[in-house]
This record gives C-alpha cells, structure tokens and sequence, in this order.
C-alpha cells in the first residue's frame, strides 16, 4: 500500500539556516512526488513536484528536493531559510493512472518554525 | 497557470441545515476532482473522488449521504453536507486533475465551515 511518512512533526531553525524537510515513500512503481506549503488557514501551495529525468528538482522560492529511489525518499531543502517560510510542509504520492493522475497520498505534515 | 476557484472561503451554519461548496476549474477541463478534509494540525484525508458525469467513490468511513459531491460537468464539482452537526466543521479543500499526468494537480483555497 501506499504511504508517505514525514518522520518530523515540527522543526525549528533559525533564519539564514539551512533547511532539510526529510520525507519517506512506500509505492510499488515510479512515483509521482510532490511538496505542498500550507499557511494557516490557506490552502495549498505546490513547492516542486518531481515526475522523471533528473533527479534533483528545483521549485518555487528557493527551495529543491532530491528523489532517491535507492531510498525511497525526496528530501527537501533550502540553503538558507527566511522568516516567510515558516508555515506547513506537505510530501505527498501521486498515483499514476496511465493518461492522468489518481488520489493523492500525503505524509502528516512538517510544521516549520523560524526564529529571527 | 490552471487555476481552481473554491467558494465559499468561509461559512458559518446553524446545526441541521445544509452547506454547498463549489469548486469550478477556470482555465481547463477536470477530469477529476479530489475532496478533502483537514483537521486542526492535522494532514489531508482525502473523502473522494469523483470523475465528471459519474457517481463519486467515497473513501472508507466517509458517510455518503451526508457528505454529497457532484461532478456534473468538467469545470464544476460540489460538495454539499447535509444536515450539519458541529463535528463536521472543518477546513475542506478540493483538488482537480486533468487528462494528462504531467499536469500534476490543481488546489481549490479551501472553505473553512464552521457549524454552530
């Protein structure tokens, strides 16, 4: 079965630290990989998504992740953290259907705090 | 970019009436519509999906008849929850994928309900 597991429930760091958001996946073929940000009360915001190709993926903001297979993992990071990314991180599992996209599976979130 | 236009953001009900939420993808067809629910500090659980022109496919524990989704066209999926009680108050988000994997998938901004 599919998972996805963000072993950290919140982290704290201070600004202009570097940042990694660790995230594990469970899924019988190549994974479609995603990392959400979500503000309070907002909805979500889509950081970077990984699909195929090259392995190390840049996104919005600043921020990369590095898809692992050997691993089963896609880490993301930011070399240097601002006090506007304080907010929720979300991996999650895309699951292939051939010609589009089924359900989501999501890890339970990464709460970053960011100390001035 | 694709875009999914949720409404209402907030909405306040008595205890015992209905609550529609719409989300309608503004600049493409969606296939497929996501609907889910967010607890306080809690990651999504998705209720269901639903493909355009059929009947949606509800996740486990998720009662149908009070949670009632529509899909009848490919730019319009609804949520209606019927009857409401104070423990259905929630954050809903709805999220839509199209022909086309590559796409990834498109986030509605939520509706916070409240039921009192």
């Amino acid at each position: 079965a599919q998972s996805v597991t963000q072993p950290d429930i919140h982290i704290t760091v201070s600004e202009g630290a570097s940042l990694e958001l660790r995230c594990n996946y469970s899924y019988g073929a190549t994974p479609y990989l995603f990392w959400y940000v979500q503000s309070p009360g907002q909805g979500l915001q889509l950081l970077l998504k990984y699909f195929s190709g090259d392995t190390l993926v840049q996104g919005i903001k600043g921020f990369e992740a590095e898809f692992k297979r050997s691993q089963s993992s896609f880490n993301l990071r930011k070399p240097s953290v601002h006090w506007s990314d304080a907010a929720e991180y979300f991996c999650a599992v895309g699951v292939d259907r051939g010609s589009t996209l089924g359900r989501l599976y999501f890890g339970r979130g990464t709460q970053l705090t960011v100390w001035p | 970019g694709a875009v999914v236009s949720q409404h209402p953001s907030r909405v306040i009900c008595k205890s015992g009436t209905s609550v529609k939420i719409e989300c309608r993808s503004l600049d493409f067809q969606a296939t497929t519509m996501f609907w889910y629910r967010q607890f306080p500090k809690k990651s999504l659980m998705l209720m269901a999906t639903s493909n355009e022109g059929s009947k949606a496919t509800y996740e486990q524990g998720v009662e149908k008849d009070k949670f009632l989704i529509n899909h009848a066209s490919l730019t319009l999926s609804t949520l209606t929850v019927t009857s409401a009680h104070p423990e259905d108050s929630s954050f809903y988000i709805c999220s839509a994928s199209r022909q086309g994997a590559g796409y990834g998938y498109t986030f509605g901004s939520g509706t916070r309900l409240t039921v009192v």
